[in-house]
């Protein structure tokens, strides 16, 4: 059961423009979302987060958007540079009862490509 | 660099054989998560550990196991290995045991079994 879903596993977009990735997640009690990126013969990198009281997070050329309602989020990217070309997780976890945890469940990943 | 060290970075094996994969974590860090991401899959969290303890575990096989020493570093041991054990697997670490605390990966240890 992937309770957290990338749908697009490319994506190819200008230097310059926008690039949307999106996520989509199944599990209600999840609070707490993350992206990381990742290149090549290297571990993810963390990149921005958001909680689940907030619906939007922005940290320099990256803005992430949380819709509770469709359980969808989505990270844009403006501009995107060449050096952007990385994998994408998105990232989701869920406070359990009696305690915090830090228990990621990722999606598949989204390679993005920034064409020149 | 994440601060997070991994070693082996490559491990070849045989089948029915077993290994056992070593990370340090960050300094200050107290929790360790191991992931393993095999061909075309996103990651899947296999255990989590947190100043010594096992605070969580994911979808962990019973052949394999986990521990957490008390310099914080951790083990990762895999045991009666199979084909479709082949995958990388990643450590992180994080300072605290909450949802807002970011995890840093390794580069990851790739195992190879033959």
């Amino acid at each position: 059961d992937q309770q957290v879903k990338q749908n697009s596993p490319s994506l190819s977009v200008q230097e310059g423009r926008i690039s949307i990735l999106n996520c989509d997640y199944t599990n209600s009690m999840f609070d707490y979302f993350l992206w990381y990126k990742k290149y090549p013969a290297e571990g993810p990198t963390f990149l921005i987060s958001i909680s689940s009281i907030k619906d939007k997070n922005e940290d320099g050329r990256f803005t992430v958007f949380l819709n509770k309602s469709a359980k969808h989020l989505s990270l844009h990217i403006v501009p995107s540079q060449p050096g952007d070309s990385a994998v994408y997780f998105c990232a989701a976890s869920a406070r359990t009862y009696g305690g915090a945890t830090n228990k990621l469940i990722f999606g598949t990943g989204t390679l993005l490509a920034v064409q020149p | 660099d994440s601060g997070v060290t991994q070693t082996p970075k490559h491990l070849i094996t045989a089948t029915g054989q077993r290994v056992t994969l070593r990370c340090s974590p960050r300094s200050g860090d107290l929790s360790v998560y191991w992931y393993q991401q095999s061909l075309d899959q996103g990651l899947q969290f296999l255990i989590q550990y947190y100043n010594g303890e096992e605070r969580a575990k994911g979808n962990i096989l019973e052949r394999f196991s986990a521990q957490q020493f008390p310099d914080l570093h951790s083990e990762l041991n895999l045991s009666s290995l199979e084909l479709g054990d082949s995958a990388l697997y990643f450590c992180a670490s994080s300072v605290q045991d909450s949802t807002n605390s970011p995890l840093h990966f390794g580069n990851g240890t790739r195992l190879t079994v033959t």
